[in-house]
């Protein structure tokens, strides 16, 4: 099945930093989806992205299906922004694959 | 709007019990789904359903069963407790297929 390999594992950001958050796929991929993972544990959907650009005030996000890779923008982080981030897709009439997340430490 | 509803939020189980973590949705979504998230790692699949009636294996599907006999619940079942199934357990929803998810708040399992 599809691999997804997320880059950096740990970032840790001064409050104000900007951040890319990067996801690679191994085959085509299809419903790319970007997750935050608060430090209670709840995952909130951020974006649905099979394509394009989106973005949702401080944050952004960018799909390149046909190179196979996924950006997460994160711009004047705050504290409230630290978590896991993960991405995840699927290859087609099959269930969404997660990458394993890059942790996200905002320092006020 | 409650969304994705899983109870209960913790539980401890004693090797070889057996429980049910129960999965409620209200956004009459056709498709749900079982993950399980081990300390820092991702989501594993372990059973999902595209409708009433019917489910079907994720990647992690041993130890556990389900049945979806309405379109708004989708119960776990863990029949003979062990170890390697303490896990936080999300469910999740979607309208079409792995389109954007919704997940609960999750269940935290111990087995001891």
């Amino acid at each position: 099945g599809i691999q997804v390999e997320q880059s950096p594992p740990d970032l840790i950001l001064q409050e104000g930093a900007n951040s890319t958050l990067r996801c690679n796929f191994s085959d085509s991929v299809n419903n790319l989806q970007w997750f935050h993972q608060n430090p209670w544990g709840q995952l909130i959907n951020l974006f649905y992205i099979p394509s394009g650009t989106k973005q949702n005030g401080r944050l952004s996000a960018t799909t390149v299906a046909t190179e196979r890779y996924s950006l997460l923008y994160i711009s004047s982080s705050q504290t409230t922004d630290s978590g896991v981030y993960f991405c995840a897709g699927d290859s087609g009439n099959t269930p969404l694959v997660f990458g394993k997340g890059t942790r996200l430490s905002v320092i006020a | 709007n409650a969304g994705v509803t899983q109870t209960p939020k913790f539980r401890i189980l004693k090797i070889g019990q057996s429980m049910t973590l129960q999965c409620t949705q209200d956004m009459n979504h056709n498709y749900m789904y079982w993950y399980r998230q081990d300390p820092g790692m991702g989501l594993k699949l372990i059973y999902y359903s595209v409708g009433a009636g019917i489910t079907d294996k994720g990647e992690v599907p041993n130890g556990y069963n389900v049945s979806r006999s309405t379109t708004e619940d989708f119960p776990l079942r863990l029949e003979l407790a062990a170890p390697s199934q303490t896990s936080v357990y999300f469910c999740a929803s979607s309208n079409r297929g792995p389109e954007k998810l919704f997940f609960g708040s999750g269940t935290q399992l111990s087995v001891l």
